[in-house]
C-alpha cells in the first residue's frame, strides 16, 4: 500500500518568492512514480510535474521543479517567482509504476495563497 | 483538442435516490478512472476503465458502479445515496492504462440532502 503526507495544510507565499511544498511518502514498492497537481477553485485537477523513482535528474517544468530525495522518501514541489495565479490547492499522488493501471494515491493536500 | 468533460456539472439529490454521471474522455484516450473528493477523506480512487474493462477498483461499496462505452465515454452510478456521497466527482482520461500523465475533467458536484 501507498502513503503520501503533506504536513502542509496552507500556507502564504510573496509574489514573486519561490516557495516550497513538503511530501513524504511511504512504499513497498521499488519502482513509483511521483506526481504534483495543482486545483485551483474551479475543480479541475491540472497536472504539473512527473518524477520517476529511477529517473536520475530531477524533474523540472517551467516555473516548477521537483527536489526528489529518493532515501528520505521526500518529493517536494518548488514553485519560482510566485504568481497570484499559483493560489490554489496543490495535491502530491503516487502510483507504483508494475501495477496495471492509473490509479493514483494522493495527499491531503497544501493551500497556497500568494499575496501581492 | 477538446479536454475531459463531466455532466451535469451540479446535481443535488435526496437520500435514497440514484445517480448518473458522465465523463466524457479527451478524442483518443482509452482509459478512464474515477476519483472521490471530500473535506474529510481526501482524494479517493473509485475506479478504472480501459477499453470497456473494469481495471481497478477503490474500496467503495458496491453502491458504487460504472461502465465504458465503446467510444471510451464512461458513467458511473451511486444507488441509495446516502449523505457522505456527498463530494466533488472527478474523472481523468489518459491514452493508455499506466500513463504518466492523466487529464482530469473539471468535476460534478454532487450534493445528496
Amino acid at each position: 500500500a501507498q502513503k503520501i503526507t503533506q504536513t502542509q495544510p496552507g500556507m502564504f507565499v510573496q509574489e514573486k518568492e519561490a516557495v516550497t511544498l513538503d511530501c513524504t511518502y511511504d512504499t513497498s514498492d521499488q519502482s513509483y512514480g511521483l506526481f504534483w497537481y495543482k486545483q485551483p477553485s474551479s475543480g479541475e485537477m491540472i497536472f504539473l510535474i512527473y518524477q520517476g523513482s529511477y529517473d536520475e535528474q530531477n524533474a523540472t517544468e517551467g516555473r516548477y521543479s521537483l527536489n526528489f530525495q529518493k532515501a528520505r522518501k521526500s518529493a517536494n514541489l518548488v514553485i519560482s517567482a510566485s504568481q497570484l495565479g499559483d493560489s490554489a490547492m496543490y495535491f502530491c499522488a503516487m502510483r507504483p509504476v508494475k501495477a496495471a493501471g492509473n490509479k493514483l494515491t494522493f495527499g491531503g493536500g497544501t493551500r497556497v495563497l500568494v499575496k501581492p | 483538442k477538446a479536454g475531459v468533460t463531466q455532466t451535469p456539472r451540479y446535481l443535488i439529490k435526496t437520500r435514497g435516490q440514484q445517480v448518473t454521471l458522465s465523463c466524457s474522455p479527451i478524442s483518443g484516450h482509452r482509459s478512464v478512472s474515477w476519483y472521490q473528493q471530500t473535506p474529510g477523506q481526501g482524494l479517493q480512487f473509485l475506479f478504472e476503465y480501459f477499453s470497456e474493462t473494469q481495471r481497478n477498483k477503490g474500496n467503495f461499496p458496491g453502491r458504487f458502479s460504472g461502465r465504458q462505452f465503446s467510444n471510451s465515454r464512461s458513467e458511473m452510478n451511486v444507488s441509495t445515496l446516502e449523505l457522505g456521497d456527498s463530494a466533488l466527482y472527478l474523472c481523468a482520461s489518459s491514452s493508455r492504462t499506466g500513463d504518466n500523465e492523466q487529464f482530469f475533467g473539471p468535476g460534478t458536484r454532487l450534493t445528496v440532502l
